[in-house]
Formats: structure tokens, C-alpha cells, sequence
């Protein structure tokens, strides 16, 4: 059974670094992208960054990047995403979920056909 | 930045048919995907690529698009099938995945 179950949420002030992981199971993590997306309280789903399988292509919204950082080892069997200068509006549940892509010459990220069950992070002084 | 709107909400009795539109510039030229969320849970891939169907998806999800519209169909509708559903694609311009605002779903 495909699982992904995230940790590293909790409670951080406006300003501070947080650093999520993602741990998968139940398919080879090596071959697949992986996004994370967000949903702040009561609001719709945000995608917030996005690796491929050997971390070629990384990709960010405009909201995080420059504070975000997404890696993974797939050695580790891990998915991570290092936060920085975090603001009240990051507040929201992280998930991470496996991205389908195709690969014509160049990555074309489709779907998402699995997700974790999400880490809520809580922004706040 | 590429934008996909839905409306707010749909309601429908059950047995009937719901119709959830997704509106963004030429969206025939994307491929559309949609996702079911329901309260506390992760949301739920249910159709992918406009119109197919993930395994363990009952055939009453459908997708379609047509100009600057993309519709996801719940057939036969049930209580189990009320929930948040979003539309979803991937903006090659922007490099961005794109969500929809999303559509609360009631069944009467």
C-alpha cells in the first residue's frame, strides 16, 4: 500500500525556520516527483513546491520561494522542506503527495496520486 | 499568473446529477485533474487527464472540457459523495501546479 506520512509540524514565531519530512512506503520513492501543498484553515489547497525523482527539476510558488527550501535523499527514503522566515499567512497543514510526470525531452508534472495525511504548522507569536 | 475559478458551492438532491465547472484561459489545451477532499481528511484523486478514472473510483465520477471549461459529473449523486472537490492542472508557463478554489458539494 502506497503511504506517505509527514512530520516536523508544530508551532513556530513569525521569523522562524521549521523543517518538514516526509517518509514514503509502499512504492520506490527514488522514481517518483514529489510535491508538498498546503491548506491554510478553512481555505482551499496550495501547491507549494515540487522535486523530481533525481532532483533535476525543483520548482516553488511564488509565495515561498526564496524561503522554502524542498530536497530529498533518496538514499533516506526522504522527502524534506526547510523553512524560513515564516509569516502568520504560512500558517496551514502541509501535505506531501506523489506527483505523476511525463518526460518528453522535457518534465511535464500531470497529477497527484497519493497524499500523506498532512503536519499542521501553526505560525504565531 | 494562470488562474482556474470554480463557484463556491453546488447543491443536489440525492439520486441527481452534479455538475461542477472549472473555468481558466484555454483550458482544453491542459490537462485537468480533480480531487475530492472530505472534512479532516487528504484530498482524493478522482478523475485525471480530463476524463479517467484512478481504480476504486466508481464510474459516476466523470470529467469533460470543452473551450475554457473543464466539468467534473457526479452521477447518481449520494451522501457520501458530499465534500470539497478542486480542480487542478499543471501551467507550463509559469512551471506551477494550479488549484481551483474549490466547490463544496451538499447533498440535500
Amino acid at each position: 500500500e502506497v503511504q506517505l506520512v509527514e512530520s516536523g509540524g508544530g508551532l513556530v514565531k513569525p521569523g522562524g525556520s521549521l523543517r518538514l519530512s516526509c517518509g514514503p512506503s509502499g512504492f520506490t520513492f527514488s522514481s517518483y516527483a514529489i510535491s508538498w501543498v498546503r491548506q491554510a484553515p478553512g481555505k482551499g489547497l496550495e501547491w507549494v513546491a515540487f522535486i523530481s525523482p533525481g532532483s533535476k527539476y525543483i520548482y516553488y510558488a511564488d509565495s515561498v520561494k526564496g524561503r522554502f527550501t524542498i530536497s530529498r535523499d533518496n538514499a533516506k527514503n526522504s522527502l524534506y522542506l526547510q523553512m524560513n522566515s515564516l509569516r502568520a499567512e504560512d500558517t496551514a497543514v502541509y501535505f506531501c503527495a506523489r506527483a505523476t510526470i511525463t518526460i518528453f525531452g522535457v518534465i511535464t508534472p500531470n497529477w497527484f496520486d497519493a497524499w500523506g495525511q498532512g503536519t499542521l504548522v501553526t505560525v504565531s507569536s | 499568473s494562470y488562474v482556474l475559478t470554480q463557484p463556491p458551492s453546488v447543491s443536489v438532491a440525492p439520486g441527481q446529477t452534479a455538475r461542477i465547472p472549472c473555468g481558466g484561459y484555454d483550458i482544453g489545451s491542459k490537462s485537468v485533474h480533480w480531487y475530492q477532499q472530505k472534512p479532516g481528511q487528504a484530498p482524493v484523486l478522482v478523475v485525471y487527464d480530463d476524463s479517467d478514472r484512478p481504480s476504486g473510483i466508481p464510474e459516476r465520477f466523470s470529467g469533460s472540457t470543452s473551450g475554457n471549461t473543464a466539468t467534473l459529473t457526479i452521477s447518481r449523486v449520494e451522501a457520501g459523495d458530499e465534500a470539497d472537490y478542486y480542480c487542478q492542472v499543471w501551467d507550463s508557463s509559469s512551471d506551477h501546479y494550479v488549484f481551483g478554489t474549490g466547490t463544496k458539494v451538499t447533498v440535500l
